[in-house]
């Protein structure tokens, strides 16, 4: 399996709260992803990078910041949190000479 | 924008049987990839195949083999033989190069009855 955790594993917060989650790999891939699952629509891009400071929004990414300021961290922070980003929050990662993402154990984030 | 559409939100099987999940998707390109990930009860995303779309020999792992039909953007999977740990959500997703990000189907959740 490749080397990625995720913390926290869960969190449970209250509206407005600023949440940070962490990704942290430890195979050296350029690539790295953040998503979101929320039942009845799969999992949908939130943001990603593929290099230190390079990020590109995904199809969800309104009231989501990330920050890569070292190959083996991904922060995904959301300034304030709402309840409508309750939801189970994924990363992958992925080498340039390879297709495949591996995903870590996943978040689940409660906004109460 | 590429879509994935999984048209079976619950599928079951007995044991031992062979089941198979289907999975469209809409694409202008002519070169990507395609994958099935598994989902278990522990939420971990397990992938079980892909299929690069240049290749015309449909992909195979073990019990697990796809039915990729490039004109009709179609890419079923087949699970032969099926055992109760395959009971999970089943995730097809699709990519238009290498390292863009995915696009996910919104699954197909499989029991498999004893």
């Amino acid at each position: 399996d490749a080397g990625i955790t995720q913390s926290p594993r869960h969190k449970v917060t209250e509206t407005g709260t600023p949440v940070t989650l962490r990704c942290h790999q430890t195979e050296n891939h350029r690539y790295m992803y953040w998503y979101r699952q929320d039942p009845g629509h799969g999992l949908r891009l939130i943001h990603y990078s593929y290099g230190v400071k390079d990020t590109d929004k995904g199809e969800v990414s309104d009231g989501y910041s990330v920050s890569r300021s070292k190959t083996e961290d991904f922060l995904l922070t959301l300034e304030s949190a709402t309840s409508s980003q309750t939801s189970v929050y994924f990363c992958a990662i992925s080498e340039h000479s390879s297709d495949t993402q591996y995903f870590g154990p996943g978040t689940r984030l409660t906004v109460l | 924008a590429q879509t994935v559409t999984q048209s079976q939100p619950e599928m079951s099987v007995q044991e031992a049987e062979t089941v198979t999940l289907s999975c469209t998707y809409d694409t202008s390109e002519s070169d990507y990839y395609l994958f099935w990930y598994k989902q278990p009860p522990s939420r971990q995303m397990i992938l079980v195949i892909r299929q690069e779309a240049y290749k015309q020999q449909n992909a195979t792992e073990n019990r697990f083999s796809v039915n990729f039909q490039k004109a009709a953007k179609s890419f079923s999977l087949k699970i032969s033989d099926s055992q109760l740990g395959d009971a999970a959500m089943y995730f097809c997703a699709y990519r238009s190069a290498r390292n863009t990000p995915l696009v996910f189907g919104k699954g197909t959740r499989l029991s498999v009855i004893a």
